[in-house]
């Protein structure tokens, strides 16, 4: 039974570029949640989806955006990148309702 | 709003001492109260959890108890391993229906154990 899968595993973009980052949940799971994790600190949530729905957002800006689809996959869409936003990212998928979530390795993004 | 707060790292023990990191937290109702680890290079796995008062979660070796009292989740160990070196995060999220998966972490605390 394959975990959560993330994709790409490293990334190097520049300021001002967008990024698209990919997850797919755990088998059986219908939720998936990002959380952004700087260095040195603990992750912060930034938006869950369920049902292809973003069903609750952390304190982030419109230019973090994402998508979840049929097969319950989804996508985390950055815009105008900037510095601070290198960071790596997590994505987290569980079952609507309960309280476990299992985590991806997680996608390093770096702006430069 | 929640938050969590763990003792600053780095702890540097050697192997087969006692562990001990400490988590408070800030909630409102009851949450559920998580010990997350990540090693390096890799995402978090979960370690152990309590979702009421005095319940023990437990794991590999590791403890803690939820303290409602305290509002702590302090997380121990009696015997720690070279292979324990890792980032520990606590964490929390809430009771409410649709609230799954929204964690709020404390920054961790760095665990390096030498021979």
């Amino acid at each position: 039974d394959a975990g959560v899968t993330q994709s790409p595993t490293h990334l190097i973009k520049t300021r001002g570029q967008q990024v698209t980052l990919r997850c797919s949940p755990k088998s059986g799971h219908d939720t998936v949640s990002w959380y952004q994790q700087a260095l040195g600190q603990g992750p912060q949530f930034i938006f869950q989806y369920y049902e292809e729905e973003e069903r609750q957002r952390g304190n982030f800006p419109d230019r973090f955006s994402g998508h979840q689809f049929p097969n319950y996959s989804s996508e985390l869409n950055v815009n105008a990148l900037l510095l601070g936003d290198s960071a790596l990212y997590l994505c987290a998928s569980s079952f609507w309702g309960a309280d476990v979530a299992f985590f991806g390795q997680g996608t390093r993004l770096t702006v430069v | 709003g929640n938050s969590v707060t763990q003792m600053e790292g780095p702890v540097t023990l050697s192997e087969e001492a006692f562990l001990t990191i400490n988590c408070t937290y800030t909630a409102t109702g009851y949450p559920s109260l998580f010990w997350y680890v990540q090693y390096p290079g890799e995402g978090l796995q979960l370690l152990l959890k309590a979702t009421k008062a005095d319940d023990k979660g437990s794991n590999k070796g590791f403890e803690a108890t939820y303290r409602k009292e305290t509002t702590s989740f302090h997380l121990e160990k009696g015997s720690v391993q070279v292979s324990d070196s890792a980032v520990y995060f606590c964490a929390l999220t809430g009771r409410n229906t649709g609230t799954a998966s929204k964690l709020t972490f404390g920054t961790g605390t760095r665990l390096q154990v030498t021979l």
